[in-house]
């Protein structure tokens, strides 16, 4: 069946550092891929998308790109911010519902 | 435009007892999915609702079950709780089956 794999965290990170969060998904024919995050206390929001093989989606100064080749959509920013501490989860879409990885929290430090 | 909205958002029961969860979608949205996110977890697909009827179930029991009304809106009712069905419960809707998806704030259900 459908699955996503995301590194275990937490990721701790000092502010402007460099992101990077990796997923790695299995499914059958070609689902979209998406990551969203849950500040504390929250529901998810959707950080961004993208639905076909090379497709990068971006949003916040996230982005990723849809990898077919070694089915991968991990996770960057150039320079993240106390504010983007979180946790992260990415998902793929198959048959109508959404498989999520377990999520990676991310600390962000002064 | 309101969002998608929950009710109640936090929530406390004992094991064996029954409790029903309320899900209204964003305004133009027609379709509404449940997920259950464990302490630490991913959130795990319950089922989805599309024109009152369930169209899909992940992998729970019957203790789950699930409403939709014509105006849209959705209930979770899950009945002989355990201890194990402690978590936040997300409701999504959709524009349509197959479209992204909007999440509410949760319910956070604990069991004692």
């Amino acid at each position: 069946g459908n699955s996503v794999t995301q590194m275990e965290g937490p990721v701790t990170l000092s502010e402007e550092a460099f992101l990077t969060i990796n997923c790695t998904y299995t499914a059958t024919g070609y689902p979209s891929l998406f990551w969203y995050v849950q500040y504390p206390g929250e529901g998810l929001q959707l950080l961004l998308k993208a639905t076909k093989a090379d497709d990068k989606g971006s949003n916040k100064g996230f982005e990723a790109t849809y990898r077919k080749e070694t089915t991968s959509f991990h996770l960057e920013k150039g320079s993240v911010q106390v504010s983007d501490s979180a946790v992260y989860f990415c998902a793929l879409t198959g048959f109508q519902k959404l498989v999520f990885g377990t999520g990676t929290r991310l600390l962000v430090s002064p | 435009d309101a969002g998608v909205t929950q009710s109640p958002t936090h929530l406390i029961k004992t094991r064996g007892q029954q409790v029903t969860l309320r899900c209204s979608p964003k305004s133009g949205h027609d379709t509404v999915s449940w997920y259950q996110q464990a302490l630490g977890q991913g959130p795990q697909f319950i089922f989805q609702y599309y024109e009152e009827e369930e169209r899909q179930r992940g992998n729970f029991p019957d203790r789950f079950s699930g409403h939709q009304f014509p105006n849209y809106s959705s209930e979770l009712n899950v009945n002989a709780l355990l201890l194990g069905d402690s978590a936040l419960y997300l409701c999504a809707s959709l524009p349509g089956p197959n479209n992204e998806q909007f999440f509410g704030p949760g319910t956070r259900l604990t069991v004692l």
